[in-house]
């Protein structure tokens, strides 16, 4: 049974515009998210963080929403520039916070010049 | 500083065989976790080595085992392989000092079983 869940397998954008990436998790227990990137041939890299006692945490172009009630978070990316196109993962720690991460499938993200 | 370095980078077996790959963490990193990321699905665990221990286990079978040496390098070794264990292996690594959040990625060794 996936406990995290990213439902848009892909998603293009133009250039300079926002992108929208979501993932919804099924435990209401979760309390610590990560957004990863990934390049093909590289490892995933970790992008932002959020803990569950905050709704929003913000790092340049990147901010994370969590809607604890919905037991929902999205990735917004303004401006999105064409090297942002790699696959974002969504994971969390769960509820023990010992270093396990659940990761949802995967958003392809394209963001066309 | 070399980041989380991993070997080999791809690999071919064939099924029944054995297979070990390589992990070597990040400078000052003492945890160990393994990944198994199959086309089109997110990285799942496998297993965390700590203090040469497993810590950790997820829905893997025994076929999966692991080792972490005094220097924190570790090998995950699968036996008796199956198609469905070809996918690309990741390695992570992580301070228990500074609180399991931070990990870092290999790149990740594909293993395809024919």
């Amino acid at each position: 049974d996936q406990q995290v869940k990213q439902n848009s397998p892909s998603l293009s954008v133009q250039e300079g515009r926002i992108s929208i990436l979501n993932c919804d998790y099924t435990n209401s227990m979760f309390d610590y998210f990560l957004w990863y990137k990934k390049y093909p041939a590289e490892g995933p890299t970790f992008l932002i963080s959020i803990s569950s006692i905050k709704d929003k945490n913000e790092d340049g172009r990147f901010t994370v929403f969590l809607n604890k009630s919905a037991k929902h978070l999205s990735l917004h990316i303004v401006p999105s520039q064409p090297g942002d196109s790699a696959v974002y993962f969504c994971a969390t720690m769960g509820s023990s916070n010992t270093g396990k991460l659940i990761f949802g499938q995967g958003t392809t993200l394209q963001v066309k010049p | 500083d070399a980041g989380v370095t991993q070997s080999p980078t791809h690999l071919i077996k064939t099924r029944g065989q054995q297979v070990t790959l390589r992990c070597s963490p990040k400078s000052g990193h003492d945890t160990v976790s393994w990944y198994q990321q199959a086309l089109g699905q997110g990285p799942q665990f496998i297993f965390q080595y700590y203090e040469e221990e497993e810590r950790q286990r997820g829905n893997f079978p025994d076929r999966f085992s692991g080792h972490q040496f005094p220097n924190y390098s570790s090998e995950l070794n699968v036996n008796a392989l199956l198609l469905g264990d070809s996918a690309l292996y990741l390695c992570a690594s992580s301070s228990q000092t500074s609180g399991a959040y931070e990990q870092y990625f290999g790149p990740g060794t594909r293993l395809t079983v024919t």
